[in-house]
């Protein structure tokens, strides 16, 4: 389909290992958004991508969070030494305009279980 | 600190009748706000929008009412279909593509 999609759709990570979560965004948009989504609560912000800038990384909860979209298009979330309260569900959106008042299509999500 | 609140976790309406999610924010800097609809293993699907300029949005079945003064919106569903059950996310923004999501709402339509 046109979506967003978003691989692999569930993961489990044994306490400490490093995960790289995959976002295919709508072709042609110029806006990424990474959010986390823990149980029974909204999705919150963690970072944007304008191409292939990250131009805000303010909700990234640790240095141990990652996230890169080198050539524009895909982007990638890695966690590094992953920690229980990692759990969640990490959501990708694109938008197609730079500018605010645009419409983020989400894909179906990242569901993250650290043991 | 929760800026966007929806204290109601769930809510069940009969077939036909009308829905009514609420949603309540504190940062009066929030100009833009949106209703995002998602079904079990899915993503947040876009519903309806409303600019702070306006107090009312309608498209088809659904509506959004805004109230600044009490800082508080609302969506209505008329009539409400079994196919709308979902968890309605209340979702606001203050001028940037940052938006600020409430808990959710999970509505039941009982057939």
């Amino acid at each position: 389909g046109a979506g967003v999609s978003q691989s692999p759709r569930y993961k489990v990570a044994k306490r400490g290992q490093d995960v790289a979560l995959r976002c295919d965004p709508i072709s042609g948009h110029v806006s990424l958004f990474w959010y986390q989504q823990a149980l029974g609560q909204g999705p919150e912000f963690l970072t944007y991508f304008q191409n292939e800038a990250q131009l805000d990384k303010s909700g990234l909860p640790s240095d141990r969070f990652f996230a890169e979209r080198p050539e524009g298009s895909v982007s990638t979330l890695k966690i590094q030494r992953t920690q229980q309260e990692d759990s969640a569900v990490y959501l990708c959106a694109s938008s197609l305009g730079r500018v605010t008042y645009n419409e983020q299509f989400f894909g179906p999500g990242t569901r993250l279980t650290v043991l | 600190d929760q800026q966007v609140k929806q204290n109601s976790p769930s809510l069940s309406v009969q077939e036909g009748r009308i829905s009514i999610l609420n949603c309540d924010y504190t940062n009066s800097m929030f100009d833009y706000f949106l209703w995002y609809k998602k079904y079990p293993a899915e993503g947040p699907t876009f519903l309806i929008s409303i600019s702070s300029i306006k107090d009312k949005n309608e498209d088809g079945r659904f509506t959004v009412f805004l109230n600044k003064s009490a800082k508080h919106l609302s969506l209505h569903i008329v009539p409400s279909q079994p196919g709308d059950s979902a968890v309605y996310f209340c979702a606001a923004s203050a001028g940037t593509y940052k938006y600020i999501f409430g808990t959710g709402t999970r509505l039941k339509v009982l057939a």
